[in-house]
C-alpha cells in the first residue's frame, strides 16, 4: 500500500498565524485528500487536491483559509490560515489505495492554537 | 440527517468476548463500505472493506445489507490489543471522498 510522510506530526501556533502541512508521497496519485479531526470527532473532508487544477473544497471550507497545493503527483500541502483556537484540530492527508481498495493516510498534524 | 451513523458505544467488554458494531448509511447510491481502526492520537488504518456477500478476516466479520442500509462488523474472541476505535467508512457513487461514522469506541478489559 502506499505510504505517506507527513509532516509537522504537531506544532503549537499564535493565532493570526499561518501553518503550512506537507505530505510525501511514495508512488504517483491522481487526487490527494485533506481532512480534519477535530477533538473527539470523526473525520471530515476539507478538500480535494487535484494536480494541475484548483483544489475542490468541501462545503464550510474556502480557499483563503485553507489553500492547497499540488505541485506534482506525489506531493501536496495544506496552508491553515490566519489561525484561531477552533482551528486547533488533527489534519490528516490520504490517498486511494488501488492495492487495498480503501484510503491510506498520513500519520496527522496535531495543531494546537494558543 | 448524517452520511453516517454509527452506534455511539463505548463498548467495554472482557477478553475472549464477541462483540458487534452496527452502522447505518443515508445514501443508497453509496457504492464501498469500509470498516477503519484508529488508535489513540493514531491515523486511521484500513481494518477490512465490506462486501455485497459479507466477508469475513480471521476473528473479524463485515456484513452488508444494502435494502436496509446498514454494516456490521463483529469481532470474535476480543483481545487487549483490539482496543481502538472503529470507524464506519462510505465512499458514495460518483464521489471520490469517504464519509466517516463518528466511530465506535472498543475497550477490552482483562
Amino acid at each position: 500500500s502506499a505510504v505517506i510522510s507527513q509532516k509537522p506530526s504537531r506544532d503549537i501556533c499564535q493565532r493570526g498565524t499561518s501553518l503550512t502541512i506537507q505530505c510525501q508521497v511514495d508512488s504517483q496519485v491522481t487526487m490527494m485528500f485533506w481532512y480534519r479531526q477535530q477533538p473527539g470527532q470523526s473525520l471530515t473532508l476539507i478538500a480535494t487536491a487535484n494536480q494541475g487544477s484548483e483544489a475542490t473544497y468541501e462545503s464550510g471550507f474556502v480557499i483563503d483559509k485553507f489553500p492547497i497545493s499540488r505541485p506534482n503527483l506525489t506531493f501536496s500541502t495544506l496552508t491553515v490560515s490566519n489561525m484561531s483556537p477552533e482551528d486547533s484540530s488533527i489534519y490528516l492527508c490520504s490517498v486511494e489505495d488501488g492495492t487495498n481498495y480503501g484510503y491510506t493516510f498520513g500519520s496527522g498534524t496535531r495543531l494546537t492554537v494558543v | 440527517r448524517k452520511e453516517v451513523e454509527q452506534d455511539p458505544g463505548p463498548f467495554n467488554v472482557p477478553e475472549g468476548a464477541t462483540v458487534a458494531f452496527n452502522c447505518t448509511y443515508s445514501n443508497s447510491a453509496s457504492q464501498s463500505f469500509f470498516w477503519y481502526r484508529q488508535d489513540c492520537r493514531k491515523e486511521p488504518k484500513l481494518l477490512m472493506s465490506v462486501y455485497s456477500s459479507g466477508n469475513e478476516d480471521g476473528r473479524f466479520t463485515a456484513q452488508l445489507n444494502r435494502a436496509s442500509q446498514y454494516i456490521s462488523l463483529l469481532i470474535r474472541d476480543s483481545k487487549l490489543s483490539d482496543s481502538a476505535t472503529y470507524l464506519c467508512v462510505v465512499l458514495q457513487t460518483g464521489a471520490n471522498n469517504l464519509f466517516f461514522g463518528t466511530g465506535t469506541r472498543l475497550t477490552v478489559i482483562p
